[in-house]
């Protein structure tokens, strides 16, 4: 029964915007958007959070759409140690279900 | 502790023998995560404690798999009679998260591990 919906895999351009989206339509209104990273063997690693509003933090941003059925994770400048696998994740608390992710492969 | 730290780091063990892997949560946070993660494969949640609670034990594979937790902090997670099929990456994870603190003061979210790897021979 997964909540949130992902490409299995993406490449970008090393130097130029990641744009990873999300669908979650079935998002509960007190529910948030999550997203992790797992690089190759190590812990999966916080990114960013939001509810409704656009956030942004050092490492990206989070576009979620008005109706909250989808949303965008923003690496503005990707460089090669981006490459790594993203969650997306739906939650407002309690355990955080990791489904499949995106591949993203950041190219020379 | 600065961040959530697992013990051993590698574990390679002979089918039927018992395992303890450890969790050494960030100092201060409540809530405490096992996942395990087979090669290739996604995070497979496991059990999740709140304070020494575990509300939730559903995602344990067998009644081979156990978990406690002690004083809040330190988490042990039991596996019996090892089979291969328990050969994983077993990962730790922590949180503020107190009772139902909501997301928006949770700044970090979770804190992983590095995990340990297991491997039944």
């Amino acid at each position: 029964d997964a909540k949130t919906t992902q490409p299995p895999s993406m490449d970008c351009a090393e130097g130029r915007a990641a744009n990873l989206p999300c669908n979650h339509s079935t998002i509960s209104g007190n529910e948030y958007v999550y997203w992790y990273r797992q690089i190759h063997s190590q812990g999966p690693q916080y990114i960013i959070h939001g509810l409704k509003n656009n956030e942004t933090n050092e490492m990206a941003s989070l576009i979620i759409t008005e109706d909250r059925k989808s949303s965008t994770l923003i690496l503005p400048h990707a460089t090669l140690r981006d490459t790594a696998v993203y969650y997306c994740i739906v939650r407002y608390w309690g355990d955080m279900r990791f489904g499949a992710g995106t591949r993203l492969t950041v190219k020379p | 502790g600065a961040g959530v730290s697992q013990s051993p780091s590698n574990k390679v063990t002979e089918k039927g023998k018992d395992v303890e892997l450890r969790c050494d949560p960030i100092s201060g946070h409540t809530a405490l995560y096992w996942y395990r993660q087979s090669l290739g494969q996604g995070l497979e949640f496991l059990i999740y404690f709140q304070g020494n609670s575990a509300p939730d034990k559903s995602g344990l594979p067998s009644d081979r798999f156990s978990a406690e937790r002690t004083g809040g902090s330190v988490s042990t997670l039991t596996i019996q009679r090892t089979q291969q099929e328990d050969s994983a990456v077993y990962l730790c994870a922590s949180s503020l998260e107190l009772g139902f603190t909501p997301p928006e003061i949770d700044n970090y979210g979770y804190t992983f591990g590095s995990g340990t790897r297991l491997t039944v021979v």
